[in-house]
């Protein structure tokens, strides 16, 4: 079964580095979407791209993250100058096309932040 | 303040019992919704969707309700076995956005 990969597992930084998290989504799927979750709570979403733009982002998504699809396959997430609080799990996920379709997700990346 | 984490419910069940998970969501207009399995250190996993139009939709060995009149969402798993031990979320489908919103979760835990 086709699956949504995500690299690296773990990712450690210091506090002000740059992270770029990377994915690559089922390679079919239209909608691409980064989602965080902070241990022991519930999984949060930041952001959807759809043709190669964003569609809809949380109040999370401030000027410190971007995403790209560098090219066909890839997606990321960029956090420019991280902070302790984006410690956290991120997943990636990806959706065949129009809404009421079931989100496939990554195993996630676990971002430390220092 | 705002508190570093969520304690989230447990559901403790014996080894072939039946399971029910329940979610209360928070939006009328949401038209899907979906249940997701979460094991621990991995994504979560796809288990059972219904659309607004429908109460209720059996999968195997699962059975999702759906309540619009109180905004209520269950999971029913049968015959519950230790590899069902997980946290279990709700989501909802709001918007045209095609952003999908987590529940808090529930843990479940399989006693054998």
């Amino acid at each position: 079964e086709p699956e949504v990969t995500q690299t690296p597992s773990h990712q450690v930084t210091q506090m002000g580095q740059e992270v770029i998290l990377r994915c690559v989504p089922i390679s079919n799927h239209l909608y691409f979407y980064w989602y965080r979750q902070i241990l022991g709570q519930k999984v949060e979403f930041l952001v959807s791209f759809y043709n190669n733009e964003i569609s809809e982002k949380s109040e999370i998504f401030d000027d410190q993250f971007s995403v790209e699809r560098p090219d066909g396959s890839n997606f990321t997430l960029k956090i420019r100058s991280t902070k302790l609080e984006d410690s956290a799990m991120y997943f990636c996920a990806s959706r065949l096309r129009t809404e009421n379709e079931k989100l496939f997700f990554g195993s996630g990346t676990q971002l430390s932040v220092l | 303040g705002e508190s570093v984490g969520l304690h989230l419910p447990t559901l403790s069940v014996q080894e072939g019992d039946n399971s029910i998970i329940n979610c209360a969501y928070s939006n009328s207009a949401s038209d899907y919704f979906i249940w997701y399995k979460q094991e621990s250190g991995k994504g979560p996993q796809f288990i059972i969707d219904i659309r607004s139009n429908m109460d209720k939709r059996q999968g195997q060995r699962v059975t999702v309700l759906l309540n619009k009149t109180v905004k209520h969402l269950s999971l029913q798993i049968a015959a519950t076995q230790p590899g069902d031990s997980a946290v279990y979320f709700c989501a909802e489908n709001i918007g045209y956005g095609n952003k999908l919103v987590f529940g808090a979760g529930t843990i479940l835990r399989v006693k054998s």
